[in-house]
């Protein structure tokens, strides 16, 4: 299986801060990235697929890239809004796996 | 609208067993692969089966396998996943997501399992 390591599990920041959250993958998995945003007692919410490409409505403050084993999601400017759970989930081998997650706290 | 709404979740017993379905709409729901995650209290995400949109090709997660059978009526707009011998491990709330390249694009609100004696 493909282990899809999140780093760091939980950060502190400022709105206004720029936040940078990585994603290893134990293998090479071209760009089958996906990064999704989740907050308490809601569904996750797709943000970026194909590692960088933005999802239809979400905003360009979100931005993503790599390829092969490393991944990176960045929030250019953090709102009140942004704070949740984010995860990383690898699609090119089954079985599909997420990395354990960030929680961007202020 | 994409609107996925699931049902059938419950108080199991460990051992017993429980289907979810899933209502689709808004959408071709027979173009689609569709998946089932779940997620245990606290917990993070973890893929537990997907179907192809004809329902001829079908994956799941070791830890399932054996155990939940997932599938769909087209005619119906429906997905289902069906559990059995739960454990205490699969406790969580399972989702109903919509798949299009990999990417899961749409997910249900999702239904809590609790396996619990």
């Amino acid at each position: 299986d493909i282990q899809m390591t999140q780093s760091p599990s939980s950060l502190s920041a400022s709105v206004g801060d720029r936040v940078t959250i990585t994603c290893r993958a134990s293998q090479d998995i071209s760009n089958y990235l996906a990064w999704y945003q989740q907050k308490p007692g809601k569904a996750p919410k797709p943000l970026i697929y194909a590692a960088s490409s933005l999802q239809s409505g979400v905003p360009s403050k979100f931005s993503g890239s790599g390829s092969g084993t490393e991944f990176t999601l960045t929030i250019s400017s953090l709102q009140p809004e942004d704070f949740a759970t984010y995860f990383c989930h690898q699609h090119n081998a089954y079985p599909f796996t997420f990395g354990g997650g960030t929680k961007v706290e202020i | 609208e994409v609107q996925l709404v699931e049902s059938g979740g419950g108080l199991v017993q460990p051992g017993g067993s429980l289907r979810l379905s899933c209502a689709a709409s808004g959408f071709t729901f027979s173009a689609y692969w569709m998946t089932w995650v779940r997620q245990a209290p606290g917990k993070g995400l973890e893929w537990v089966a997907y179907i192809k949109g004809d329902g001829s090709e079908i994956h799941y997660v070791d830890s399932v396998k054996g155990r939940f059978i997932i599938s769909r009526d087209n005619a119906k707009n429906s997905l289902y996943l069906q559990l059995n011998s739960l454990r205490a491990e699969d406790t969580a709330v399972y989702h109903c997501v919509r798949a299009y390249w990999g990417l899961f694009d749409f997910w249900g609100q999702g239904a809590l399992v609790t396996v619990s004696s």
